[in-house]
């Protein structure tokens, strides 16, 4: 079955401290792997794309990791701040031809001042 | 820059109501895609669209349908709604294979 789970499911962290969200999919076959950021009542925005071929992918301060061996993968904030407080969700595409795409349930991340 | 527009951000209506919700991009993409976002669910497909008048079934389209007239718009449609519909309407717009480009969503409380 085509599963994505990503943990933790929700983080507190202080400003200006780093974290890694994770993601474990059991999706084949693969095509790609997005993560996105979803700030509270806001639609989810693209932050970083990666193909089988690509282990890492950054974005300023968001760097994003690939294992497409044990299909894990990433996201590492650095020196977190305010605005980073949302949900993360990774998003995996099929390798199928058609548009089906799916979905882990989120990480939900809070920065502290 | 690149625009998906829902017309409602918050709705509340009275089971048994036919509820329509609009979606707008003006980026030229084929493909448009309709979500509903339940907490610990994540995204679930209701339908999409890869051209005008076209439309197939996603993962959970009972008790939905929608409609697209003109590449541009993609509406979602329940025509009867029912309380386990509450929830937050995601329209999304992409090419072929391509990012997805979400709106801001349509939080809909029916009652």
């Amino acid at each position: 079955k085509n599963q994505v789970e990503q943990s933790p499911q929700s983080l507190i962290i202080l400003e200006g401290k780093n974290c890694t969200l994770q993601c474990n999919y059991t999706v084949s076959p693969f095509s790609n792997l997005r993560w996105y950021k979803q700030d509270t009542g806001r639609g989810p925005v693209s932050l970083t794309i990666m193909t089988f071929s690509e282990n890492t992918k950054s974005n300023g301060r968001y760097t994003a990791t690939l294992d497409a061996d044990t299909k894990q993968s990433s996201l590492h904030i650095t020196a977190s701040q305010l605005s980073d407080s949302a949900s993360y969700i990774c998003v995996v595409t099929l390798n199928t031809g058609g548009f089906k795409t799916i979905f882990g349930a989120g990480t939900r991340l809070f920065v502290k001042a | 820059d690149v625009k998906v527009t829902q017309s409602s951000r918050y709705l509340v209506k009275r089971t048994g109501e036919k509820v329509f919700l609009e979606c707008v991009q003006d980026m030229d993409h084929e493909n448009m895609f309709w979500y509903r976002q339940d907490p610990g669910l994540g995204l679930r497909l209701i339908y999409f669209s890869y051209d005008v008048k076209m439309k197939e079934k996603g993962d959970i389209p009972e008790g939905y349908s929608v409609s697209r007239e003109k590449k541009e718009r993609f509406s979602l449609i329940l025509e009867s709604a029912s309380t386990n519909q509450t929830s937050m309407y995601l329209c999304a717009s992409s090419l072929f294979g391509g990012e997805l480009f979400f709106g801001e969503g349509s939080r809909l409380t029916v009652l």
